[in-house]
């Protein structure tokens, strides 16, 4: 059980914008930046957003990350087919050791 | 190319012993933290282990701590895990990942290797 809550699964159809929540509280995400990250079956997984709403060179501007209190959300504006992965929230602790969420399943209808 | 290529998964029998390997390419190596995260089937990611530059700061997740250990030949550019009295939980894809600090974030993954552990 992780201490950041994800949902289990989320879905959109092409083109709407899809909203991933990722729930923690003041010991963790309330005191940490939170990453993101996208993993496909069987492929590496990649970093989508950093430092709670930074995108790393290379990930589409469609892929934005914001932070709240002891919320943090990845939102995916124009849903494409290929989205459809696994997406994870994550942070490092005080002992630069890596959390993560329980992963939300997205799925493109 | 920044590239990461697990390699050493396979079937193993409970108790057994396994070390995997990762290699590093196209960037310094030796400049970096590296870290390793598994996913059991049908589960999420789960950080369990990571080292720093020289091997001289290293950290485990509470469910390998004194079973695994981590380890990198910088000359080498390959970061280990040498995985010992292995259980059927540890079952998994394991990837290395290396640790951009200024970021707090592994901003490089490898695709991963697996590990069987069964009788």
């Amino acid at each position: 059980q992780s201490v950041l809550t994800q949902p289990p699964s989320a879905s959109g159809t092409p083109g709407q914008r899809v909203i991933i929540t990722c729930s923690g509280s003041s010991l963790n995400i309330g005191r940490n930046t939170v990453n993101w990250y996208q993993h496909l079956p069987g492929k590496a997984p990649k970093l989508l957003i950093y430092r709670n709403d930074q995108r790393p060179s290379g990930v589409p501007a469609r892929f934005s990350g914001s932070k709240s209190g002891t919320s943090a959300s990845l939102a995916i504006s124009g849903l494409q087919s290929d989205d459809e992965a696994d997406y994870y929230c994550s942070f490092w602790d005080a002992s630069l050791n890596g959390v993560f969420g329980g992963g939300t399943k997205l799925t493109v209808l | 190319e920044v590239q990461l290529v697990e390699s050493g998964g396979g079937l193993i029998h409970p108790g057994g012993s396994l070390r995997l390997s990762c290699e590093a390419s196209g960037f310094t190596f030796s400049a970096w933290w590296m870290h390793w995260v598994r996913q059991v089937p049908g589960k999420g990611l789960v950080w369990i282990s990571r080292i720093n530059v020289d091997g001289t700061t290293i950290t485990y997740a509470d469910s390998v701590k004194g079973r695994f250990t981590i380890s990198r030949d910088n000359a080498k550019n390959t970061l280990f895990l040498q995985m010992h009295s292995l259980r059927a939980e540890d079952t998994a894809v394991y990837f290395c990942a290396r640790g951009r600090l200024t970021w707090g974030a592994f901003d490089i993954w490898g695709q991963g290797t697996r590990v069987t552990v069964s009788s």
